[in-house]
């Protein structure tokens, strides 16, 4: 089936840094990803739409200036989360149609 | 109310026995939906999707959609221990380029 690669599975960094997370479509184009946020015992929120080509689409509630997202090809879409703090730790996940990347567990200390 | 809804569980089953999981929707504008397993601190698992109205069998697993009731379900036949997780129930609009909207997910626990 489809696979989805998501990287890095795991980062801590440091509070007031930037983090970049990448995630690929193996054997598919995906003009669209999803980037999704999941706090403990929560189920996924949507943070964002990644649209190949132009500007991602932001759910409400979701800071476009902290969360960057980039989809400069029609295989790869890259948060990055800039200035993060300890509250941003969570686990970020992507998608492309149905099939979520591996996640990455984030922690800011 | 929120669009996609299903019993937080856990839901408790022997080993070997049938465990159904249930999801309703309140758009009925959503046209296809998506069951999947998450283990913890792990990305969900795809399952089965289903679309058309009835049943659909994959395996020990059969995804029933109604689509008159907004009901959905998932049934694990000869259950395992390792089918031990919590399992997430999503629908969408359309297709391609819409996000799934997720239910807030059922804990199973299968006990040997």
């Amino acid at each position: 089936g489809a696979v989805v690669s998501q990287h890095p599975s795991w980062v801590i960094c440091k509070s007031g840094t930037s983090v970049k997370i990448e995630c690929r479509s193996l054997d598919f184009q995906a003009t669209t990803m999803f980037w999704y946020r999941q706090f403990p015992k929560q189920s996924l929120m949507l943070m964002a739409t990644s649209n190949e080509g132009s500007k991602a689409t932001y759910e409400q509630g979701v800071e476009k200036d902290k969360f960057l997202i980039n989809h400069a090809s029609l295989t790869l879409s890259t948060l990055t989360v800039t200035s993060a703090h300890p509250e941003d730790s969570s686990f970020y996940i992507c998608s492309a149609q149905a099939f979520f990347g591996q996640g990455t567990r984030l922690t800011v200390v | 109310q929120k669009e996609v809804e299903q019993n937080s569980g856990p839901l408790s089953v022997p080993e070997g026995a049938i465990a159904s999981l249930n999801c309703t929707y309140s758009d009925r504008g959503s046209q296809s939906f998506f069951w999947y397993r998450q283990y913890s601190g792990k990305s969900p698992e795809l399952i089965m999707f289903i679309y058309s109205n009835g049943d659909k069998e994959d395996g020990r697993f059969t995804a029933q959609l109604n689509k008159a009731s907004q009901y959905v379900s998932l049934l694990i036949r000869d259950s395992q221990p390792s089918d031990s997780a919590t399992y997430l129930c999503a629908g969408v609009k359309g297709a391609g380029r819409r996000a799934l909207t997720f239910g807030s997910g059922t804990r199973l626990q299968v006990q040997p």
